[in-house]
């Protein structure tokens, strides 16, 4: 059972750079989401997802793009990184109802110099 | 959103009982109460949920008030794995976010 699996796990940019956060789930869940952890801090949700073509916007979602065209990918995409990018970032998907456990990718851990 | 406040950190010894709180007092009747815990360098991973009765798996039992303006996690024994951040997250009836607050560090000593 893959469960929720991002890619890649480590990833470093510069300045400026693009990239995409990989995020795919084999459950058929409806609802994905993204959030990024600081050291030493709580998540903070970034972007969501409640179907494909549904997206909507988190806690922190300037400098990240979403789009979600099946409903097993949910991609994130930093257009110019900037330092203050440098986190863990998680994916999570779920059924959408609110009595449901939600499952979290293994997370990756990007630096931005 | 409905807020939960949870202590920073607390400490247990091993095998012993550990009591987690949470406080949500703006909680609506839709609003599932989940626990969460994140262990070192992984991803939250689910513990429990509930809604208004007491609910037991075979992680920990969650104790919710009357009034479901609090909960606690209890777990029955610590052991060392249980050292790790809990979260204490509301969760509305459908398609709604799941928002982290900063969590309780749990430390089990020897």
């Amino acid at each position: 059972n893959a469960g929720v699996t991002q890619t890649p796990k480590f990833q470093v940019l510069k300045t400026g750079q693009s990239m995409t956060l990989q995020c795919a789930q084999d459950m058929n869940h409806e609802y994905m989401s993204w959030y990024r952890q600081d050291p030493g801090m709580g998540l903070r949700l970034i972007h969501y997802s409640v179907g494909a073509g549904i997206t909507d916007q988190g806690e922190v979602p300037n400098g990240y793009n979403v789009s979600r065209s099946t409903t097993e990918d949910f991609p994130l995409r930093l257009l110019s990184a900037a330092p203050s990018q440098t986190s863990v970032y998680f994916c999570a998907s779920s059924s959408p109802e609110g009595n449901t456990e939600a499952f979290f990718g293994q997370g990756t851990r990007l630096t931005v110099v | 959103d409905a807020k939960t406040t949870q202590p920073n950190s607390m400490e247990s010894n091993e095998e012993e009982p550990v009591h987690l709180p949470c406080n949500h007092s703006t909680i609506s009747g839709t609003d599932y109460i989940h626990w969460y815990r994140q262990l070192p360098s992984q991803g939250p991973e689910y513990v429990i949920h509930g809604l208004t009765s007491n609910v037991n798996n075979r992680m920990a039992s969650l104790a919710i008030a009357e009034d479901r303006k609090s909960s606690t996690l209890i777990l029955h024994r610590a052991t060392l794995r249980d050292a790790a951040v809990y979260y204490c997250i509301l969760r509305r009836g459908h398609n709604n976010d799941m928002r982290f607050g900063a969590g309780t560090r749990l430390t089990v000593k020897p």
